[in-house]
């Protein structure tokens, strides 16, 4: 089976500056792995995937993740935030032979004014 | 447009009593899911179909149950077994080929018990 951590359930941030919302997982078996983010009282919304290739991933809304096998990683960050990127924020793995997805408990981003 | 389509969007029960949350999609995706949102808990697996007429429980089965007669169609009972059935619940169907992978979310159903 395959396990997420989210190491930072609140992460606050000023406007404009970075963020860096960190992912880990476990699993003995290759993986997909994904980011999604859930404003309140709605589903998920995938903001970006890596299924193969390059560990650079690029997602929606000026997302980006990278991902890296050796320290079993799949960081999400962003260069500069808005006020409209609060939200909470999900990772989450699945093993690319299975169908189960495995998520971790969530970050709440919140971009201060 | 395709999409996932969950009903109703909030749902009041009573104590004692069994409800039936509607996911619908039109994606024509094989496998479907069931989790269970609380705050601090992430998602948790309830129910998840791999096809027509099959099921399998996830984590935490005990107090729901599920059907699957249609490729379309996945609903949830809550019985009156769960002892703590308030929370948001997000049904989503995913199909597995080499492109795509990720999961496909309804809008989440927000079941009060009152």
């Amino acid at each position: 089976a395959q396990s997420v951590t989210q190491l930072d359930s609140q992460v606050p941030v000023f406007e404009e500056a970075p963020v860096e919302l960190r992912c880990n997982y476990s699993s003995s078996v290759s993986v997909y792995l994904f980011w999604y983010v859930q404003y309140p009282n709605q589903g998920l919304q995938l903001l970006l995937k890596y299924l193969s290739g390059s560990t650079l991933v690029k997602g929606i809304n000026g997302f980006e993740a990278e991902f890296n096998k050796s320290q079993t990683s799949f960081h999400l960050r962003k260069p500069s935030v808005h006020i409209s990127d609060t939200a909470e924020y999900f990772c989450a793995v699945r093993a690319n032979t299975g169908n189960q997805f495995y998520f971790g408990t969530g970050t709440s981003l919140t971009v201060i004014p | 447009d395709g999409g996932i389509t969950q009903s109703p969007k909030y749902l009041f029960r009573k104590e004692g009593q069994n409800v039936t949350l509607s996911c619908e999609q039109n994606l024509n995706h094989d496998a479907m899911y069931w989790y269970r949102q609380d705050p601090g808990q992430g998602l948790r697996l309830i129910y998840y179909s791999q096809i027509v007429n099959d099921f399998q429980k996830g984590d935490i089965a005990e107090g729901y149950s599920v059907s699957r007669e249609k490729k379309e169609s996945f609903p949830l009972t809550v019985t009156s077994a769960q002892k703590n059935p308030t929370a948001f619940y997000l049904c989503a169907s995913g199909d597995w080929d080499r492109w795509r992978a990720e999961a496909f979310f309804g809008q989440g159903t927000r079941l009060t018990v009152v």
